[in-house]
């Protein structure tokens, strides 16, 4: 089974440009959870998404923001960039969604590398 | 609120040596404890910890969960450069909070020298 894709791995922005990430799950899973991780915060969450509806966000500013699409694709953007914003970012799927069996294991895609100058 | 606590942040081994890792839990309707390394990208999923598995072994990696004391040591004995890595410790939540599902300890950086 392929495991979590992410597509780009790297990006150099600059600030006040906008970014989108992607992501693709392992396949049959509905849930994709998005993190931000940097050395001092460590893994931050961001939002999740299942079957096209995001069920919970964590704290970030509105400039943050995402989508699924019905392949249970999934993307996030970042507007308005900030040198904060430079950090790993990591998405990750599960079988994990309201109303199913609990499988509370989490699979990492490779992150994207965004650099913000 | 929700947290996990690792603990040391980083450790500093050689070739040979057992290390402990240390993760303490405050969590909401607890179910689980869930180990991870991160070597250069992807945290990989390694153990999960669950009232009924409290224990758990894979090669020279072993974690126990205790409960009484809300913690989880993971052990690496005979330890390689290879386990060089950031080990993330994490604990399911309740579903749809704004935590996540899933929330992480900062994790420990293990640096083992030849």
């Amino acid at each position: 089974k392929a495991g979590v894709t992410q597509t780009p791995r790297y990006l150099i922005k600059t600030r006040g440009q906008q970014v989108t990430l992607s992501c693709s799950p392992i396949s049959g899973h509905r849930s994709v959870s998005w993190y931000q991780q940097t050395p001092g915060q460590g893994l931050q969450f961001l939002f999740e998404y299942f079957s096209e509806t995001q069920r919970n966000k964590g704290n970030f500013p509105g400039r943050f923001s995402g989508r699924q699409f019905s392949n249970s694709r999934s993307e996030m953007n970042v507007s308005t960039l900030e040198l904060g914003d430079s950090a790993l970012y990591l998405c990750a799927s599960s079988l994990r969604g309201p109303g199913t069996s609990e499988s509370y294991e989490q699979y990492f895609g490779p992150g994207t590398r965004l650099t913000v100058t | 609120e929700d947290k996990v606590v690792q603990s040391p942040l980083s450790l500093v081994v050689h070739e040979g040596d057992t290390v402990t890792l240390n993760c303490s839990y405050e969590v909401t309707n607890f179910r689980s404890l869930l180990w991870y390394k991160q070597e250069k990208k992807a945290p990989t999923f390694l153990f999960m910890l669950t009232s009924s598995g409290i224990e758990k072994k894979s090669g020279r990696l072993s974690s126990i969960l205790d409960k009484k004391e809300l913690s989880s040591i993971l052990n690496i004995t005979a330890t390689q450069t290879g386990d060089s890595a950031i080990y993330l410790c994490a604990a399911p939540l309740p579903y749809g909070g704004s935590q996540g599902n899933l929330i992480f300890g900062k994790g420990t950086k293990l640096s083992v020298k030849p």
